[in-house]
């Protein structure tokens, strides 16, 4: 079966600093990935999708970025963190046919201070 | 633009009786549908599904129904239980992208003992 996991959990970080948060895919080949970032009592954001190595859509003009270095593997970045980064970012795959289910891992609570 | 929203922000119901959550969509276009629940700090997880080409589906005490002509999408919820609390989304696909799915707000579910 297919499994999703993203790492770290929490973290609180200060202003202007650097930001990777990581998720890995396991059980499915070749999937979608997206990073969502939600803020508290709201929806979801896409942020990033991807749907191969190195092939990433921006959805948001914003201070992050993401990179699919392998298959399986997605990962979100800064350079330097703003107040406004906070919030639970949520990753997640689906398969690459339409009307597939888009899976989410636990997701990461960021506090920018 | 076109999106995916809810009727209810909160909806609170007794434990034991059932739930409707509701769900308006305006991309005609949109042919698959997906219900899911997200607990406290965690990930939005799947619940049950429905392509545009059925009217209503069921699961383990669950059921969704999609009424095309007036663009609606609930979800029924039986027999409601302590564990059902959460805060449930509606998402809709529509052209099959890779950009994946457009999200609701969600309605918030609080089972009173």
């Amino acid at each position: 079966s297919q499994t999703i996991h993203q790492w770290p959990a929490t973290l609180v970080q200060p202003v202007g600093s650097p930001l990777s948060l990581e998720c890995t895919v396991e059980g499915t080949s070749n999937p979608n990935l997206y990073w969502y970032r939600q803020a508290a009592g709201r929806g979801l954001q896409l942020l990033f999708y991807s749907v191969g190595i190195g092939q990433i859509s921006s959805e948001v003009p914003q201070n992050l970025s993401a990179s699919r270095p392998q298959d399986r593997q997605f990962i979100l970045s800064s350079k330097k963190l703003l107040l406004s980064d906070s919030g639970f970012y949520l990753c997640a795959w689906a398969g690459t046919r339409s009307g597939n289910t888009i899976y989410f891992g636990e997701g990461s609570w960021l506090t920018v201070v | 633009g076109e999106s995916v929203g809810l009727h209810l922000p909160t909806l609170s119901v007794q434990e034991g009786d059932n739930s409707i959550i509701n769900c308006a969509y305006s991309n005609s276009a949109s042919d698959y549908f997906i219900w899911y629940k997200q607990e406290s700090g965690k990930g939005p997880q799947f619940i049950i599904d429905i392509r545009s080409n059925m009217d209503k589906r069921q699961g383990q005490r669950v059921t969704v129904l999609l009424n095309k002509t007036v663009k609606h999408l609930s979800l029924q919820i039986a027999a409601t239980q302590p564990g059902d609390s959460a805060v449930y989304f509606c998402a809709e696909e529509s052209g099959g992208g890779a950009d994946g799915l457009t999200f609701g707000k969600g309605t918030h579910l609080i089972i009173q003992p």
